[in-house]
């Protein structure tokens, strides 16, 4: 594996409260990306990092924000929590090309 | 957008059988990567093809990227009860951007 932490791995929360995810990576990867997973829509990129304070969206981007301030975290957060939004997030680096997943955080909004 | 298309989005297979999943894209791949996700687990990555017309193989996996780089497949020779799991194509462009399939979840029965 290649060292990447999300915190926390498990979120309950309501309705309009703020959330904020945390990745964390020991591999000094420049790329960094934040992906969600839902039942028959495999990982859709909501956003992705290409350096410190360096970000754009993905497919999915609208209703969260993002930010790099050091090479080893990228935060995700959900400004107002949506139902919509309960699903299961995966951080992701990239090295060569090749993506190395973390262990994934599963929000349930109510 | 790019869309990539995977099927079947679910197999049920008996130990031993084989198993294929098939990925296709709208538009012209400069490459393909395969993942497998172990049940509640993270994707893992298996290989990627960048050549047309390539074919690679692990052990009992043989990987194809089609002739055109718009599709590929994934094949798994006498399945055994360790390769349960969601199995991912993730389609690449020239531009670095990855495309996820809906992944296609395969069940081994012993």
């Amino acid at each position: 594996d290649a060292g990447i932490t999300q915190s926390p791995r498990h979120k309950v929360t309501e309705t309009g409260t703020p959330v904020t995810l945390r990745c964390h990576q020991t591999e000094n990867h420049r790329y960094m990306y934040w992906y969600r997973q839902d039942p028959g829509h495999g990982l859709r990129l909501i956003h992705y990092s290409y350096g410190v304070k360096d970000t754009d969206k993905g497919e999915v981007s609208d209703g969260y924000s993002v930010s790099r301030s050091k090479t080893e975290d990228f935060l995700l957060t959900l400004e107002s929590a949506t139902s919509s939004q309960t699903s299961v997030y995966f951080c992701a680096t990239e090295s060569a090309g090749e993506l190395f997943f973390g262990e994934g955080s599963r929000l349930t909004v109510l | 957008g790019q869309q990539v298309m995977q099927i079947p989005q679910y197999q049920h297979v008996q130990e031993g059988e084989d198993f294929t999943t098939y990925c296709n894209s709208s538009t012209t791949l400069s490459n393909i990567q395969w993942y497998k996700q172990r049940p509640g687990g993270h994707p893992v990555f298996l290989i990627q093809l960048v050549k047309s017309g390539e074919v690679k193989k692990q052990k009992r996996l043989t990987f194809q990227f089609g002739e055109a780089k718009k599709n590929s497949s994934l094949h798994i020779t006498a399945t055994q009860t360790t390769d349960v799991g969601t199995y991912f194509c993730a389609g690449g462009t020239s531009y670095g951007k990855l495309t996820f399939g809906q992944g296609t979840i395969l069940t081994v029965h012993p």
